[in-house]
């Protein structure tokens, strides 16, 4: 069963905790993204990664780390610079390096800050 | 900002109606694509449409772009309570750029 898996599906984090988000995908895609999305709004870019082992900034990079040191594994890490991480996480990835291609997404994390 | 904005925000029809959204974005593009989105689910590809096309067709969907615009529209025919849902349309930029950018989406509510 192909797909991309997020997890978890609701993370909570305390203040000056670093929280990890998972994300596999088995698609064989070179490309991975994280986007962020708040109530009633668009997406907006994170990191992106066209390959292993190397990834690049989004939008809004400031507060977040990834890394990609296997092909189908992009975890985001959201840390205690992120003033503000209450929101919904969403991963993509997408088959070839052309980052303006269809993306296929994942079933999303929401973090919540106790 | 190059994101697109979407038009109406929100829309509420009855069942065995058509649906249109618009998306309008600032510079040029290689293509724009519509997503579907469930609430607190992840998006679904609908459909892309390249910057040399007009229009193209998929199922009950019909997606129109005029470049000399920069406007594109999603028509869905015949909606059924399931087509409930935001529907993205999202820009996409080759060369330099390379991105996809999302707008801020239309809120659909289909009344059965």
């Amino acid at each position: 069963d192909g797909g991309i898996t997020q997890s978890p599906k609701y993370l909570f984090r305390k203040e000056g905790q670093n929280v990890t988000l998972s994300c596999e995908q088995n698609l064989n895609h070179d490309a991975m993204y994280w986007y962020r999305q708040d109530p009633g709004q668009g997406l907006r870019l994170i990191y992106y990664s066209q390959i292993v082992n190397d990834f690049q900034k989004g939008d809004i990079a400031e507060g977040y780390s990834v890394s990609r040191e296997k092909k189908e594994s992009f975890p985001l890490t959201v840390t205690s610079a992120q003033k503000n991480p209450t929101a919904f996480y969403l991963c993509a990835s997408s088959p070839g390096l052309a980052t303006s291609e269809t993306q296929y997404f994942g079933p999303g994390t929401r973090l919540l800050v106790l | 900002s190059q994101q697109g904005e979407e038009d109406p925000q929100a829309l509420s029809i009855q069942e065995g109606e058509n649906a249109t959204m618009n998306c309008s974005y600032k510079t040029s593009i290689n293509n724009l694509q519509w997503y579907r989105q469930n609430s607190g689910r992840g998006l679904v590809h609908l459909i892309l449409i390249r910057s040399n096309e007009r229009e193209k067709h998929s199922g009950r969907l019909r997606v129109t772009l005029d470049t000399s615009k920069k406007s594109s529209s999603l028509l869905i025919t015949a909606s059924r309570a399931a087509d409930t849902a935001s529907y993205f349309c999202a820009t996409g930029y080759g060369g330099a750029t390379n991105k996809l950018i999302f707008g801020t989406g239309t809120l659909l509510a289909v009344q059965p």
